[in-house]
């Protein structure tokens, strides 16, 4: 599977929409992006996945360009309880493959 | 429906002890996976376990790491010989089914201290 590549940490202020980009460059063509939100003390959850394109839920949007090589998750107006670790996961619609997690983006959501 | 379960919550073993940890998936996922969380790091995948395939262990750290699933339901992380380094919270998560495309629902953790 792709690796994937995102930032290690971003602060924001409460109000303010986010924006956070993964790099996936060897991204395949059976390959979904996918997003998990991790609070303190909690395991993941999932927040968004997408093809191409753009994908909204009532939890974020992601934007994925053409040729698919990143995509940026956005969170819009973020609040003090947005702060939570984001990952980013390239994972393959068929089945036969485990899932990366990687370090991902440390979110600080200031007052 | 209940979510993902574990047990124990916490547990504190001596260095060199053996410990067993438990994961209860959702009924009817056909995948489970085990992974490792030291403090303040990502999840590193240990094993997982789809159906009655062979389970994928290339995550496991070392030969002290085992599990077992029974069938689609439970399954048993086991460490042998506890180190120091072993100390995390170690998460489980089930999913339909395998390959990372369906959503994986997590359960809260066992979080290992070895002293």
């Amino acid at each position: 599977l792709a690796k994937t590549t995102q930032p290690i940490s971003m602060d924001s202020y409460e109000g303010q929409e986010v924006n956070i980009t993964c790099s996936h460059n060897n991204i395949a063509t059976n390959d979904y992006i996918t997003w998990y939100q991790q609070f303190p003390s909690q395991g993941p959850r999932f927040i968004i996945q997408g093809y191409k394109t753009k994908v909204t839920n009532e939890v974020a949007s992601l934007f994925i360009p053409a040729d698919r090589k990143s995509s940026t998750l956005s969170l819009p107006r973020v609040s003090l309880s947005d702060t939570a670790v984001y990952y980013c996961l390239v994972a393959r619609n068929t089945g036969g493959f485990k899932t990366i997690f990687g370090a991902g983006t440390r979110l600080f959501v200031k007052a | 429906g209940a979510g993902v379960s574990q047990s124990p919550s916490n547990k504190v073993t001596e260095k060199g002890k053996d410990v067993e940890l438990r994961c209860d998936p959702i009924s009817g996922h056909t995948a489970l996976y085990w992974y490792r969380q030291r403090l303040g790091q990502g999840l590193e995948f240990l094993i997982y376990f789809q159906g009655n395939s062979a389970p994928d262990k290339s995550g496991l750290p070392s030969d002290r790491f085992s599990a077992e699933r029974t069938g689609e339901s439970v399954s048993t992380l086991t460490i042998q010989r506890t180190q120091q380094e072993d100390s995390a919270v170690y998460l489980c998560a089930s999913s339909i089914r395998d390959g990372g495309y369906y959503e994986q629902y997590f359960g809260p953790g066992t979080r290992l201290t070895v002293t």
